[in-house]
């Protein structure tokens, strides 16, 4: 059973801080991996990764995989209180079209 | 671009009656629609897969004679929680695959979601 790990659950830093969340997956037939912001309502998308080892960048925002460790990270770097928000990872793969997401990882940017 | 709205966005309703929820793909085409439910601190649970024009692919332990999904057209699928109860009180999410071709294309943005409270 295809199955995706975020650590940690939950996280509480400063503002300024720079934070990296985890993301880890069993996935048969990986193809790809998302991670999103999810706010008050709905999840917002902030990546997509396929290949390892290509990180990609979004202001304060970076991200990268690796496919040898079946996992992921998301930096966020000199946080600000805007960036509080859970932030869930889920897998894609070739066996279907939809998303299996991790528990998601709750972070709170103090001031 | 890639705008999905949903309507309503906050329905209460009393116990035995049904709801509709429209999920709609504002500048795209998508032939996939997806609707998951969320638990307060919980993470995304995805209930059913949605084809436009074509039966529903539900996950296992949901119930697809309560949560009716139509996909009529490209840019509209409905959940209809059928003779809702307290315990279908949730947080309903739909998205919507953006359409760039074939393979799969992956990202999926969601709209905005509708609050379910069931009295």
């Amino acid at each position: 059973e295809d199955k995706v790990v975020q650590s940690p659950l939950s996280l509480v830093v400063h503002e300024g801080d720079t934070v990296t969340l985890n993301c880890s997956y069993e996935v048969t037939n990986f193809r790809s991996l998302l991670w999103y912001k999810q706010e008050k309502k709905a999840p917002t998308f902030l990546f997509m990764l396929t290949s390892s080892g290509i990180e990609k960048k979004s202001g304060r925002l970076s991200s990268i995989l690796d496919k040898k460790e079946l996992s992921s990270i998301l930096n966020i770097t000199a946080t600000q209180t805007g960036d509080s928000a859970i932030y869930l990872c889920g897998s894609a793969s070739n066996s279907g079209y939809a998303l299996n997401f991790g528990k998601g990882t709750s972070l709170l940017v103090t001031p | 671009g890639a705008v999905v709205s949903q309507h309503p966005s906050w329905v209460i309703c009393k116990s035995g009656t049904s709801v509709k929820i429209e999920c709609r793909s504002l500048d795209f085409q998508a032939t996939t629609m997806f609707w998951y439910r969320q638990f307060p601190k919980q993470s995304l649970m995805l209930m059913a897969t949605s084809n436009e024009g074509s039966k529903a692919t539900y996950e296992q332990g949901v119930e697809k004679d309560k949560f009716l999904i139509n996909h009529a057209s490209l840019t509209l699928s409905t959940l209809t929680v059928t003779s809702a109860h307290p315990e279908d009180s949730s947080f309903y999410i739909c998205s919507a695959e953006s359409f760039h071709g074939r393979p799969y294309t992956d990202t999926q943005y969601f709209g905005p979601g509708t609050r379910l409270t069931v009295l």
